[in-house]
């Protein structure tokens, strides 16, 4: 059971625009930024997003980052196949005293 | 370019250790902080420890504390895991990860290292 909670699967045809979300806490979103990460099988996983809504140089501006209270949304639009990917939300969490990652969302482009 | 090689994984007895390094290259190693996260097969992503750029602030996760140790060593821009008293549930790919705020940003990513505990 992770601390973030994120739906385990999330799919899409090509050109629409999905939401992947990430439930929290006071403790962790509620308090400190959300990370963002793309993660396909057998590579390193890479930085979608950082500090809420940040998108690091060569991310294109299809991925959008946003947080209120104590949730946080990555959104996706003009979808394409390879986004197939898994995607994870992660921050610190001040109770915990380290990083929580999320469940992780399977994106499927059908 | 910056570059993170993780090493020192392999198939381990239940009970046994192992010492994971990581070499970092291309950018001043000494200024970021460092983190472990792993995957098991079939799971998803788990932090597993951080470092501060100077050593001195170390965090784990809960689960892991008392049997794995991070360390660094700035000299030789190299990153270290040392585990002890490993379990079948410790196996997993473990990757060195560069912090970019010192906020949970990981940029930059070494390949992995596949750690096995098995009899």
């Amino acid at each position: 059971q992770s601390v973030l909670t994120q739906p385990p699967s999330a799919s899409g045809t090509p050109g629409q625009r999905v939401i992947i979300s990430c439930s929290g806490s006071s403790s962790n979103i509620g308090s400190n930024t959300v990370n963002w990460y793309q993660h396909l099988p057998g590579t390193a996983p890479k930085l979608l997003i950082y500090r809420n809504n940040q998108r690091p140089s060569g991310v294109p501006d299809r991925f959008s980052g946003s947080k209120s209270g104590t949730s946080a949304s990555l959104a996706i639009s003009e979808l394409q196949s390879e986004d197939e990917a898994d995607f994870y939300c992660a921050g610190w969490d001040d109770s915990l005293n380290g990083v929580v990652f999320g469940g992780g969302t399977k994106l499927t482009v059908l | 370019e910056v570059q993170l090689v993780e090493s020192g994984g392999g198939l381990v007895k239940p009970g046994g250790s192992l010492r994971l390094s990581c070499a970092a290259s291309g950018f001043n190693f000494n200024y970021y902080t460092m983190n472990w996260v792993r995957q098991a097969p079939g799971k998803g992503l788990e932090w597993v420890s951080s470092i501060s750029s100077s050593g001195t602030y170390i965090y784990y996760a809960d689960s892991l504390k008392g049997r794995f140790t991070i360390s660094r060593d700035n000299t030789k821009n190299s990153l270290y895991l040392q585990m002890n008293s490993l379990r079948a549930e410790d196996t997993a790919v473990y990757y060195c990860a560069r912090d970019l705020h010192s906020s949970c940003d990981f940029d930059y990513w070494g390949q992995g290292t596949l750690v096995t505990v098995s009899s």
